[in-house]
Parts: structure tokens; sequence; C-alpha cells
């Protein structure tokens, strides 16, 4: 199975300031098809899970431009330019290009 | 409106059996993958299984292969988790989802439900 694994686990953040997360898999996450099934989500307390960049880097609908994602291969980035309080809560990285499909460990998001 | 809706969880003794059912609307169901995906307490995501919009082909994490299996039943617009040989360790709520990995053209989610395995 494909490993995932998030850096930091944890992130106090001022409102207004930049924050990013990382994730790295165990091997490449390029699909034959030649696609990355690469997700971050945001899960907020209390509440399921909420998909917020699919394929590396494409916003789902509705999700503010603050939010944005990077990079190839094994190497992962979700960045949020401006930490708004609403951004509380638990931040996944997923795979999905190959099953089983795999979450990182999650990284909680705390506003200082 | 799209709507995921659980049930079936509950308590049960190790070694026992559920079967959670999830009960889907507002969107063509029979058309997409579905998927279980489930939360231990105070824990990460964990991806249970997936089924193919025809039933052709499904994928069980190795945590639970051989115990549990996914299932759908299109005219009724559901989807079902048979859950045997229950461990303490597959205490968590579990959510029905079916999310456009590949489209980004959906995002669902149910509330989930409680499955509690303990003596």
């Amino acid at each position: 199975d494909i490993v995932m694994t998030q850096t930091p686990l944890s992130s106090p953040v001022t409102p207004g300031q930049p924050a990013s997360i990382s994730c790295r898999s165990s091997q490449s996450l390029v699909h034959s098809d030649g696609n990355t099934y690469f997700s971050w989500l945001q899960q907020r307390p209390g509440q399921p899970p909420r998909l917020l960049i699919y394929k590396i880097s494409n916003r789902f609908s509705g999700v503010p431009d603050r939010f944005s994602g990077s990079g190839a291969g094994t190497d992962f980035t979700l960045k949020i330019s401006r930490v708004e309080a609403e951004d509380v809560g638990v931040y996944y990285c997923l795979q999905a290009t190959q099953f089983p499909f795999t979450f990182g460990q999650g990284t909680k998001l705390e506003i200082k | 409106e799209v709507q995921l809706v659980e049930s079936g969880g509950g308590l049960v003794q190790p070694g026992g059996s559920l079967r959670l059912s999830c009960a889907a609307s507002g969107f063509t169901f029979s058309r997409f993958w579905m998927s279980w995906v489930r939360q231990a307490p105070g824990k990460g995501l964990e991806w249970v299984a997936n089924i193919k919009q025809d039933a052709s082909e499904t994928f069980h994490v190795d945590s639970v292969k051989g115990r549990f299996t996914i299932s759908r039943d299109n005219a009724k617009n559901s989807l079902y988790l048979q859950m045997n040989s229950l461990r303490a360790e597959d205490t968590g709520v579990y959510y029905c989802a079916s999310l456009g990995l590949q489209t980004g053209n959906r995002d669902y989610w149910g509330q989930g439900t409680l499955v509690t395995v303990s003596s």
C-alpha cells in the first residue's frame, strides 16, 4: 500500500498569515493514464470531510481561492494564503492512484 | 439536494456482525463509484472499500478483507457494508461517500454512523 506522510501534524497560525502543509507519498502517484490522483480534504470539528483540491491543484467547486495545491510525483503541498478562523480543522492528503486509497495522518490547523 | 444517509450502526460484541446501509438521493446513484470511509474515535480517516457503478468491481482495504463486503442496489439507490467477525479496532464512525477525485464533479458524504465493538 502507498504510505502518505504529512508534515507538520499540528500548525498554529495567526489569522491573516499563510499556512503550508506538506505530504509525501512512498511511491510516485502518477497513474498509468498520466494523471496524478492526489487530493486534499478538510474536516472541520464534528463534520464529515470535505474535498478541497483534486488532481494536485484543482480547487473543488466553492473552495475559496486562498487554498492552492502544488507538487508532483511524490511531494505535494497545500497552501492557505491568508488563514481565516473558519479554516480551523484537520487537513488530510489522499492518494487515489492505486487501491487501496490511502490518507495521510492529518494536520491539525489551529488559530493562535 | 444530494443526501447520503447512513444507518445500521450500534454496539456489537467482538466477533459479531452488523450491516450498514446508505440511502442516496438527489443524484443519479447508478452513475458513480461509491465508497465507505471510517474514522476511529479521535483518529484519522481510513478508506475501507469501493464499489463500481455496476458492482462488477470491488476493493477492500487489507484490514477488512474476508470480513467486510461492500455491495449496492441501484434499484433502491442504496449502498451497503456487511461487517462480520468484528473487532475492537473496527470501532468508529463509518461514512458513505462518493468523491469525484478524477473529475472533480462531486463531493458527497453522509453524516456517518457509529459502530462500537465492545463486550
